[in-house]
């Protein structure tokens, strides 16, 4: 039973190309993210949504366009990709933290390993 | 801003030793503070955390305690194993955005 799913796992295309990267979630999460691990492990946050509604944004390129059709959706779409962007991208979920405030740990997918040649 | 500091790796040990990875951090407030692992070619899992000062977090033997004074969550394991080959990452989280602060990551390496 996997709890949150990203295909595809690997990715090889040309610059210039797009591509999208889908995650879902069966965890009934409301807040979805999506991370970029570089090529020395470095782990940075690039979106949130929570309930399909846009939370936190990176000062991640335009290029990027996160997309979340519902609450246990949310895709990744990478216009005229290049070769800075290869990279492995995470997905991943947790709860909302509520009027409370709590903070809920996440839980990441498997990984997407982008190559951009 | 918040931010999490690990000791570089790669870190070498032979099975049955004991092992310690620093993890120092910065933030207002009371954070979350997580250990996730990363085995080799997979994605990122959740190891253990503390919610609050003085918390003890613990899974697989491994356990981290939150030292609110020092502003450290240093990992331990009293005997590893060469299945424990892996990228280790501390991590802070607010609870205010919920985004997670990641260190650098620490490779473990354990040899038989």
């Amino acid at each position: 039973d996997t709890a949150v799913s990203q295909t595809p796992k690997y990715l090889v295309t040309q610059m210039g190309n797009d591509k999208s990267i889908k995650c879902e979630q069966n965890l009934g999460h409301d807040t979805m993210y999506w991370y970029k691990q570089d090529s020395k492990k470095f782990l940075k946050i690039m979106f949130s949504y929570n309930n399909k509604e846009l939370i936190i944004n990176e000062t991640v390129p335009n290029r990027f366009s996160p997309k979340s059709p519902d609450k246990a959706h949310l895709n990744l779409h990478i216009n005229s990709l290049e070769l800075g962007d290869s990279a492995v991208y995470f997905c991943a979920s947790s709860q909302e933290g509520g009027q409370r405030r709590r903070a809920y740990e996440q839980y990441f997918g498997p990984g997407t390993r982008l190559t951009v040649t | 801003g918040n931010s999490v500091t690990q000791m570089e790796g790669p870190v070498t040990l032979s099975e049955e030793a004991f092992l310690t990875i620093n993890c120092t951090y910065t933030a207002t407030g009371y954070p979350s503070l997580f250990w996730y692992v990363q085995y080799p070619g997979e994605g990122l899992q959740l190891l253990l955390k503390a919610t609050k000062a003085d918390d003890k977090g613990s899974n697989k033997g491994f356990e981290a305690t939150y030292r609110k004074e020092t502003t450290s969550f240093h990992l331990e394991k009293g005997s590893v194993q060469v299945s424990d080959s892996a990228v280790y990452f501390c991590a802070l989280l607010k609870a205010a955005g919920n985004k997670l602060t990641f260190g650098g990551g620490t490779r473990v390496l354990v040899k038989p």
